[in-house]
């Protein structure tokens, strides 16, 4: 298995412009999440969801964000309008029901730069 | 409020010296707590999780209620050890992870 593959790995993007952060799980696993990684805040949850349903977006910051899980194979986090301080490293992981908290796996991030 | 706290946002230690990574929670009820590993231009990783009771890579960290700690620490750091190191509290539903802010711990020789 390749693991969690997120893309692109890299975007630099116009402020105003429309986002879209892609995420393919570990096969098998029914738990997807997204985290947003800066040096202010650390790593927060953005959103999770449990066989393609969101169950908590509590930590979504704004209306400009939203995420959605078409399958269970893929996942998008868009951003509309972007704007600077959205620029961070955005992060998916996986995991099984079985496994859970414990079987978390990351992707390697994308790192967004609004300019 | 479920809430970890890093004191620390830089750690930085000669090689050989002891490493002490303060985390702090904030939980009703019994905690799972976790601590994860980001080497440069890695992605984040397990280190250790406290159920475990276990040491990985010369690592243990002790679960404290009475002062909701559950810091991380090494006798004697190493070069590769540099990294930046996340404390991680399970949701009350035990579904997701919440993340500390992070310490970056640079060990130099």
């Amino acid at each position: 298995d390749a693991g969690v593959i997120q893309s692109p790995r890299h975007e630099v993007t116009e402020m105003g412009q429309e986002v879209t952060l892609r995420c393919k799980p570990i096969s098998g696993h029914d738990y997807l999440f997204w985290y947003r990684q800066t040096m202010m805040r650390g790593l927060e949850l953005l959103i999770y969801f449990n066989n393609n349903v969101p169950i908590d977006d509590s930590g979504m910051p704004e209306d400009r964000f939203s995420a959605k899980m078409p399958n269970a194979s893929f996942s998008t986090l868009k951003i509309q309008p972007s704007e600077p301080r959205d620029s961070a490293v955005y992060f998916c992981a996986s995991s099984s029901s079985g496994a859970r908290i414990y079987g978390y796996t990351f992707g390697s991030g994308t790192r967004l730069t609004v300019v | 409020a479920q809430r970890v706290t890093q004191p620390e946002k830089l750690l930085s230690v000669f090689k050989g010296a002891p490493v002490e990574l303060k985390c702090n929670y904030s939980y009703s009820g019994s905690p799972e707590l976790f601590w994860y590993v980001q080497y440069s231009r890695q992605r984040l990783q397990l280190l250790l999780r406290h159920i475990s009771r276990e040491s990985i890579k010369g690592f243990t960290a002790d679960l404290n209620k009475g002062e909701t700690s559950f810091h991380l620490k090494k006798p004697f750091a190493q070069e590769e050890d540099s990294a930046m190191y996340y404390c991680a509290l399970a949701n009350q539903a035990g579904t997701a992870l919440i993340f500390g802010k992070g310490t970056t711990l640079s060990v130099s020789s």
